[in-house]
């Protein structure tokens, strides 16, 4: 099915560990982008890519990083995590005409 | 700036009663507005969007938005709300500077009264 993967959809964290959360789409979208949700404060960006190669930050960047090495897959690296990091992160890409897919989420707690 | 302000956080509607979920924006052109709804647990899904044509925007589950330029604003709708309704909506104008990514209001949360 056509669409935006997010894996894992589940994850516990010890603080101070590294962790990847891995996204995929298959729609050839070149806009990718990357969003926390936490209580009360909507989704805010954390990076955003333009295209293979591309990457940039967003809102809240501090503690995340990015790399685009294919058109497909976006991956958000957690390098040493920490209990302001629990939270639940979104995938989105960008098609034609503004139509924005949304992975569903991974649910990431940090003890 | 660009943002998006949704000034209720919190809304209770009886079952079978119309419903308005503000939402307010502040953006440098022509904006792309659009409204999500998330359930507990759940991911996003889009109920309606707004690009432009008429301001009159219908969606799915029989919501609807009327966007006003002069009042900077995208309300959702719905004439008779149901149960299954009580939610967490989210408005989001777009895109970003950046030409990649949505804007965000801070959700409000639907409860549905019996």
């Amino acid at each position: 099915n056509a669409g935006v993967t997010q894996t894992p959809k589940f994850q516990v964290l010890k603080t101070g560990q590294s962790m990847t959360l891995q996204c995929a789409q298959d729609m050839n979208h070149e806009y990718m982008s990357w969003y926390r949700q936490d209580p009360g404060m909507g989704l805010r960006l954390i990076h955003y890519s333009v295209g293979a190669g591309i990457t940039d930050q967003g809102e809240v960047p501090n503690g995340y990083n990015v790399s685009r090495s294919t058109t497909e897959d976006f991956p958000l690296r957690l390098l040493s995590a920490a209990p302001s990091q629990t939270s639940v992160y979104f995938c989105a890409s960008k098609g034609s005409n503004y139509g924005y897919t949304f992975g569903s989420g991974t649910r990431l707690t940090v003890v | 700036a660009q943002s998006v302000t949704q000034p209720d956080i919190h809304i209770t509607v009886s079952e079978g009663a119309s419903l308005e979920l503000r939402c307010n924006y502040s953006y440098g052109a022509t904006p792309y507005l659009f409204w999500y709804v998330q359930s507990p647990g759940q991911g996003l899904q889009l109920l309606l969007k707004y690009f432009s044509g008429d301001t009159l925007v219908q969606g799915i589950k029989g919501f609807e938005a009327e966007f006003k330029r002069s009042q900077s604003s995208f309300n959702l709708r719905k004439p008779s709300v149901h149960w299954s309704d009580a939610a967490e909506y989210f408005c989001a104008v777009g895109p970003n500077q950046a030409g990649t990514a949505l804007i965000f209001g801070k959700g409000t949360t639907l409860s549905v009264s019996s």
